[in-house]
């Protein structure tokens, strides 16, 4: 059981590339989600999926997208990446309330 | 929404008790009391919730005034891997937006 899985660990873009974040979990969860944590700061919401084929905006959405073709994957898309969204990205799934959180993805963009 | 407000930072010896305290004065009826931790950015782990009774579990105890207003997470032996940011979150059970805000940073000292 790994629980929250995300991918990649590191990652450096330069500005106005696109890439994908993986997040996979192996709980049966509904709920997804992703969040990004800024330096000295909170972890904000960027987008959530109450399950399958369901997906919604959190505080933060505005430069991502997001999808959930199945209930294992939440992959978070970067359109173009800027500086602004060099950050820690954490992907999470709950059951009941309970948040498990995956061990992040560390993003630069120069 | 900033819902819970929380001392930004707190030291504590190491085998005393750590009480963290919270302030959530507009939490609504349906709502209950998370609190996870954050080691040096890692996940962020869930530790405990609670609606309206005191809650104890093998990693600490949840006290909930009895208006609902305030609440105090302890931490009853800290040990210096307690050193942590603490988020106090208040949310309705099945809704998946958790909001944290920056959390009390726990220096557990030897």
């Amino acid at each position: 059981n790994a629980g929250v899985t995300q991918t990649p660990k590191f990652q450096v873009l330069k500005t106005g590339q696109s890439m994908t974040l993986q997040c996979a979990q192996d709980m049966n969860h509904e709920y997804m989600s992703w969040y990004r944590q800024d330096p000295g700061m909170g972890l904000r919401l960027i987008h959530y999926s109450v399950g399958a084929g369901i997906t919604d905006q959190g505080e933060v959405p505005n430069g991502y997208n997001v999808s959930r073709s199945t209930t294992e994957d939440f992959p978070l898309r970067l359109l173009s990446a800027a500086p602004s969204q060099t950050s820690v990205y954490f992907c999470a799934s709950s059951y009941s309330g309970n948040e498990y959180f995956g061990a992040g993805t560390r993003l630069s963009v120069l | 929404d900033a819902k819970t407000t929380q001392p930004t930072s707190m030291d504590c010896a190491e085998g005393r008790a750590a009480n963290l305290p919270c302030n959530h004065s507009t939490i609504s009826g349906n709502e209950y009391v998370y609190w996870y931790r954050q080691i040096h950015s890692q996940g962020p782990q869930y530790i405990i919730h609670g609606l309206k009774n005191n809650e104890t579990n093998e990693m600490a105890s949840l006290i909930i005034t009895e208006d609902r207003k305030s609440s105090t997470l302890i931490l009853p032996h800290a040990t210096l891997r307690d050193t942590a940011v603490y988020y106090c979150i208040v949310r309705v059970r099945t809704g998946n937006q958790f909001y944290f805000g920056t959390g009390t940073s726990l220096t557990v000292i030897p």
